[in-house]
């Protein structure tokens, strides 16, 4: 069954602290895994994005981490800023053929000032 | 240019109204898709399109109508909904679904209300 199960429902970190995000998956077929961000109103938007040949993918202050034998995979924000205040999305897909996503139900990240 | 356009912003409509919600990309990307949002809810797929075909249909109802005019143009028409089906409608696109390129661009979304 194509699942990806995403926790925590929803996170407050102070600003300045680091913000964790956890995603596992079931599919081992499973090659692509995005993060998407969402403000309220808005259509998600690419955050970053990592295939299961790497353990780690690094951009700015978001890092993937990434476990290729326990399936599990997580978003970093390092330094939390109030501007990251949003919904977060894990997916994940497969890349050959149709590049559908199979979403997580999504995170609630709220950075305190 | 990674942008996605969808029309309306807002829409509001009746149960016997005929709408129609527009979307457009200039990225060259021959896949298209629509998804519906609820409030705090992921994106759930509606219709993909490939090269102007539809090639998935994920058991969507009938009163929701897509179509492909050309390879940048997604349209989405609505006929007889009901109020719950509103929610914010996406649309994205993605490069070539034949190489099973990645990365889905989503447009700012159609919020629906339906009355």
């Amino acid at each position: 069954q194509q699942q990806v199960k995403q926790s925590p429902q929803s996170l407050i970190v102070q600003k300045g602290g680091i913000s964790i995000i956890n995603c596992a998956y079931e599919n081992t077929a499973f090659d692509y895994f995005p993060w998407y961000q969402q403000f309220p109103g808005k259509g998600p938007a690419l955050l970053i994005a990592i295939r299961p040949d790497v353990s780690e993918k690094k951009e700015g202050r978001f890092t993937i981490s990434f476990n290729k034998s326990a399936k599990q995979f997580s978003l970093h924000i390092m330094d939390s800023q109030p501007g990251d205040s949003a919904t977060y999305f894990c997916a994940a897909s497969i890349l050959s053929g149709y590049s559908t996503l199979t979403f997580g139900k999504g995170t609630m990240l709220l950075v305190s000032p | 240019d990674t942008e996605v356009t969808q029309t309306p912003k807002h829409l509001v409509m009746g149960m016997t109204n005929k709408k129609s919600l527009k979307c457009e990309q200039h990225m060259g990307h021959r896949a298209m898709y629509w998804y519906k949002q609820k409030a705090k809810k992921p994106p759930e797929l509606m219709f993909v399109y490939s090269y102007e075909k539809l090639s998935i249909n994920e058991s969507v109802p009938s009163r929701f109508s897509p179509e492909c005019p050309n390879s940048s143009l997604l349209n989405l028409h609505l006929h007889a909904l009901q109020p719950e089906d509103s929610a914010l409608y996406l649309c994205a696109s993605s490069q070539d679904p034949s190489r099973g390129l990645e990365t889905q661009y989503f447009g700012p979304g159609t919020r629906l209300l339906v009355l």
